[in-house]
């Protein structure tokens, strides 16, 4: 099993490139989340999708665009990249069972290492 | 909000005990565990629901206190490979589908 796949793994970019970073996963899983990581600190929730067609925002979403057309795959979409964007960036899905989506535990892709020179 | 985590760092010997700390000023329904390896993914420990319900790893253990908004992460006769950064994530009302993760503990466990 693969679970969940992120591509690139690595990505530096210009100011005011556009990119997307890909996210799939074979789980059939419902849930699909984008967080990004700063040096040190913690994780900060983007974008957040409980099935294809429907997402949500986070806590950080401004300069970040998402879409769900499939289960499998939740790309991250940013527009005008900015310095303040370089980050590492992880894709996480998980199952929603009996009404709940926090009784099941998150499954992280390796990340994508993103750099905005 | 963010929930907050103490200690933000310990050092332990092999065998040693920690306690990690996961504190919220919301009601908490759940709060998820993972641990973080340097320049890796976080990886799944530990899950506690609201009424007691939990699901987890088989050496370390975890505790839920819904009125004081609190949980604690039990690490027992620590190994090495228990070094990485532990972070909570807390879920608030129970249809958001939002977990909001703590700043994280560093732990480093020396022979």
């Amino acid at each position: 099993n693969a679970g969940v796949t992120q591509t690139p793994k690595f990505r530096i970019l210009k100011i005011g490139q556009s990119m997307t970073l890909q996210c799939a996963q074979d789980m059939n899983h419902n849930y699909m989340y984008w967080y990004r990581q700063d040096p040190g600190m913690g994780l900060k929730l983007i974008y957040y999708s409980v099935g294809a067609g429907i997402t949500d925002k986070g806590e950080v979403p401004n300069g970040y665009n998402v879409s769900r057309s499939t289960t499998e795959d939740f790309p991250l979409r940013l527009e005008l990249a900015a310095p303040s964007q370089t980050s590492v960036y992880f894709c996480a899905s998980s199952y929603s069972r009996r009404g709940r989506w926090d009784n099941q535990p998150q499954h992280f892709g390796d990340g994508t290492r993103l750099s905005i020179l | 909000q963010q929930p907050v985590q103490s200690p933000q760092a310990v050092i332990l010997r092999e065998g040693e005990d920690a306690v990690i700390n996961c504190s919220s000023s919301k009601a908490l329904y759940s709060v998820h565990w993972y641990r973080q390896k340097h320049g890796e993914a976080p990886v799944f420990l530990m899950i506690l629901l609201k009424g007691g319900e939990q699901k987890g790893h088989d050496k370390i253990s975890a505790s839920f206190n819904e009125k004081k908004q609190q949980s604690s992460l039990y690490l027992t006769a620590s190994q090495l490979s228990y070094s990485g950064t532990y972070f909570c994530g807390t879920g608030g009302t129970s249809n958001t589908g939002k977990l909001i993760f703590g700043q994280g503990t560093t732990l480093q466990v020396k022979p």
